[in-house]
């Protein structure tokens, strides 16, 4: 079945670096991938909306000069998170949306534990 | 604003006994309602997935139920075991692949 594959699966940095996030769909296109974080102990919170050739849109709250979002192929996304803070330290998790087979089914990545010290 | 909410927040349970996992949410017209378990330190597995025009799904020992109207969802995990214990998520779409709205969680642990 579909597959997406996320990486890396867990990331530490120090304060102050960027570290890139990246989403892949293995097996199908993907016009649209979402992103989601969560914090400790909190339910997952959509960041933003990738959409394949054109800007990410991003939910309230969600600074997107910090959170780069990249979608420049139909098979890969990715998160930048720029100027890292402790106060980033999350879970982020990614899906893509498939449009074939049976059409319009969401598949999530592993998920990337993101970790700044 | 969609909320999904879960309860319990978190429930102890001896092996093998029967339990149910509680979600609602504050908008009906869902698309679909999706379970998935969450391991510590790990990503999501999705469980069991279930329509709006559906009542049920069924897994293994898995059982998830879903009344549209009244805003909720059950997961019946029958004879619970000590591999069962994670963080149980659901989550709701209201459009056809689109993103979701999800839970709190409800943390589980299986006494052996």
């Amino acid at each position: 079945g579909a597959v997406v594959s996320q990486h890396p699966s867990r990331v530490i940095c120090k304060s102050g670096t960027s570290v890139k996030i990246e989403c892949r769909s293995l097996d199908f296109q993907a016009t649209t991938m979402f992103w989601y974080r969560q914090f400790p102990k909190q339910s997952l919170m959509l960041m933003a909306t990738s959409n394949e050739g054109s800007k990410a849109t991003y939910e309230q709250g969600v600074e997107k000069d910090k959170f780069l979002i990249n979608h420049a192929s139909l098979t890969l996304s990715t998160l930048t998170v720029t100027s890292a803070h402790p106060e980033d330290s999350s879970f982020y998790i990614c899906s893509a949306r498939d449009l074939q087979g049976t059409g319009n089914t969401i598949y999530f990545g592993e998920g990337s534990w993101l970790t700044v010290v | 604003k969609q909320e999904v909410t879960q309860i319990p927040a978190a429930l102890s349970v001896p092996e093998g006994e029967n339990l149910v996992l509680n979600c609602s949410f504050t908008d009906s017209a869902i698309y679909n309602l999706q379970w998935f378990r969450q391991d510590p330190g790990k990503g999501l597995t999705s469980l069991l997935l279930i329509q709006s025009s559906q009542r049920e799904q069924t897994s293994g020992r898995l059982n998830a139920s879903l009344d549209k109207s009244s805003g909720r969802s059950t997961l019946y995990i029958a004879a619970s075991q000590p591999g069962d214990s994670a963080t149980y998520l659901c989550a709701v779409t209201y459009s056809t692949g689109n993103q979701f709205y999800f839970g709190t969680g409800t943390s589980l642990t299986v006494i052996p």
